[in-house]
């Protein structure tokens, strides 16, 4: 296992456009979070699955923002007419449960809205 | 409100000094606390965590990091610091430990000057 995975790099989009993002996590983690950082910031907690169920989700999140997480495996963010204010590093992480609880990072998705 | 603080900002040392990162957060709860770091150009990576018993937990790379719960305090601390340390520290805190998440502070950045 390579570690959690995050698709794309990189994404330029407009204003307005609507993106989605990939992350597949480690294989045996069955818990899978979003964060957002911005520069300056620690990470921002958006929302996470346990299998695939959505357990929480920030209150900060907008109805733009979405995510899923099909049969437990890899989740999807979308983010639905996108904003300048979006632009930020998304952060995917997953963990297992009791002891070994502790997030294992992807590299982010750096996304800029223009 | 729940919160996690890191009081400083940005810390220079010379290599070979001793290097102290406070972290206070704000719950009378149970908590779980977390250190993660961030070298340059890598993603954030788990340092070491703290869940019960010994208040004074051991990670990688000789940091350490001692839980005072009476202060609500989890500071890092390294007795020798190497240029290697170069990096971006985050303190973490899961405020109920049913809960998912980990609240992340805003960061310390530590310049190790050779």
């Amino acid at each position: 296992d390579t570690g959690v995975s995050q698709d794309p790099r990189h994404k330029i989009t407009k204003r307005g456009q609507n993106v989605t993002f990939r992350c597949d996590p480690i294989s045996e983690h069955n818990r899978l979070y979003w964060y957002r950082q911005t520069l300056g910031q620690g990470p921002e907690f958006l929302t996470y699955f346990q299998n695939e169920a959505q357990l929480e989700k920030s209150r900060l999140l907008s109805d733009r923002f979405s995510a899923e997480r099909p049969k437990g495996s890899f989740s999807t963010l979308e983010i639905q007419r996108t904003e300048q204010g979006d632009s930020a590093m998304y952060l995917c992480a997953s963990s297992g449960t009791g002891n070994n609880y502790g997030y294992t990072f992807g590299s982010g998705t750096r996304l800029t809205v223009v | 409100a729940q919160s996690v603080s890191q009081h400083n900002h940005h810390v220079i040392l010379s290599e070979a000094a001793s290097l102290e990162l406070g972290c206070n957060y704000s719950y009378g709860g149970t908590v779980n606390l977390f250190w993660y770091v961030q070298y340059p150009g890598q993603h954030l990576q788990l340092l070491l965590k703290y869940f019960s018993g010994d208040p004074l937990v051991k990670g990688i790379k000789g940091f350490e990091a001692e839980f005072i719960k009476s202060k609500f305090s989890f500071n890092l601390r390294k007795p020798s610091v190497q240029w290697s340390d170069t990096a971006e520290y985050f303190c973490a805190v899961i405020f109920n430990t049913n809960a998912g998440k980990s609240t992340f502070g805003d960061g310390t950045t530590l310049t190790v000057k050779p």
